[in-house]
Parts: C-alpha cells; structure tokens; sequence
C-alpha cells in the first residue's frame, strides 16, 4: 500500500506571500491528484499530473518520479486560498485499478 | 450539469438503523466511488464501480454494501449502523479511473448515536 505525506499538516501566511505544499508518496505511481476542500467542505480537483509541472493561475503543481515528491506552489496567496488542500496517488498499472490512496492534507490559513 | 449530487446532506441515526445514500451524476462518467472522511485521516475508499455493472471492495468496506443501479447512480447502503460509521461520506465519479479527474459531490454528514 502507498503511502502519502503531507507537510506542513498546518500552514498559516500573510496575503501575498508564496506558499509551498509538500507530499511524498512511498511506491511508483500512475498518478498524483491535488485536491482541494473548501471550508464548507466540498472538494475539487486542482492537477491530475503524472511528470513534470501544471499551472492554472496563481496554482503550480511540480512532481519528481525518481524522488517520488510532489509540491503544490501558490504565488500571490489570497484569503479566499485558506482551505485544505490534499494530495491523493495511483498506483503503477492495471492492478491499482481506481484506487487514490489520500494524504490526511495541508490546512492552509491565509490572512489579510 | 449538476455534476455529482448526493442526499441526504445531514442524517442521524441510532445505533442498528439502515440507511442509503444516494449518488448521481450526469456527466456520462464510468467510474463512480465511495469515500468516508474522518478527522485526523485521509479520504478513505469504501467501495467503487470501475463501470456499469461492476463494483470492488475498497480499503474499508466492512458494514456497507453498494449498488451500481446504472451508469448515472451508485449508491451506498449501511445495514445496520454502528457508531463508528459516524462520518462524512464523499461520492465522486471520474470518466474512466484513478489517472483521470474525479469529481466529488457535496458530501453527506451521518452521525450514529
């Protein structure tokens, strides 16, 4: 079974600093998936990744395969980014099947 | 698109009660799954339904059993509840499995006293 840790469990920041999220994952995988739950506590996917790096907006997700690291970086934090954010992996081939083994996320609390 | 929707949002139950949540979605996706989440833990899976017609035990699915009704609706059934199935459950489907996007749905607040 993978396993997935975050770092930092908590983060607080001042509007406008540059925030890094961490997860390492113990297995090869297929998959990383940033998740994001809002405080009213819906999720929603932010990256699906597999190599190399995404950005959508203010977001950028990197993954490392041969250090089995990924980081989530948000520029320009903003209130409204204060959530908590989960990282999730697959699994190498078929045998993984649909399964995401989850980390237990980053609370991240940005403030004016 | 209403994408993953789920009732009921709040329930409570006593201790040996059955109950089904229910969950659908309307983005023609083939994979459907059920996910409790509990403080201090990660999402963790309780069943999925790689397809129409299939479903899988996940890592925790002792107490519950599914149904995979259709393409659109999964749903998750509690036999006789336990406290310890006091939870927050996540439905979320994605087109095919784990390498794509999943969607979740607004999740369901069950306490079993």
């Amino acid at each position: 079974k993978n396993e997935v840790e975050q770092s930092p469990q908590n983060l607080t920041a001042q509007e406008g600093e540059f925030i890094t999220i961490n997860c390492s994952y113990s297995v090869g995988i297929s998959a990383l998936h940033w998740l994001q739950q809002h405080p009213g506590g819906g999720i929603v996917s932010l990256f699906m990744l597999s190599s190399g790096k995404k950005k959508h907006g203010r977001l950028i997700a990197t993954i490392n395969i041969q250090e089995k690291h990924s980081s989530l970086h948000i520029t320009a934090s903003h209130p409204r980014d204060s959530a908590v954010y989960i990282c999730a992996v697959r699994g190498p081939g078929e045998t993984s099947g649909s399964r995401l083994t989850f980390g237990e996320g980053t609370q991240l609390t940005v403030n004016p | 698109n209403a994408g993953v929707t789920q009732t009921p949002k709040f329930q409570v139950l006593k201790t040996g009660q059955s109950m089904t949540l229910q969950c659908a979605q309307d983005m023609n996706h083939n994979s459907m799954y059920w996910y409790r989440q509990d403080p201090g833990m990660g999402l963790r899976l309780i069943y999925y339904s790689a397809s129409e017609g299939t479903t899988d035990k996940g890592e925790v699915p002792n107490g519950y059993n599914v149904s995979r009704l259709n393409k659109r609706e999964f749903s998750l059934r509690l036999e006789s509840a336990a406290p310890s199935q006091t939870s927050v459950y996540f439905c979320a489907s994605s087109e095919r499995g784990g390498s794509y996007e999943q969607y979740f749905g607004p999740g369901t607040r069950l306490t079993v006293t």
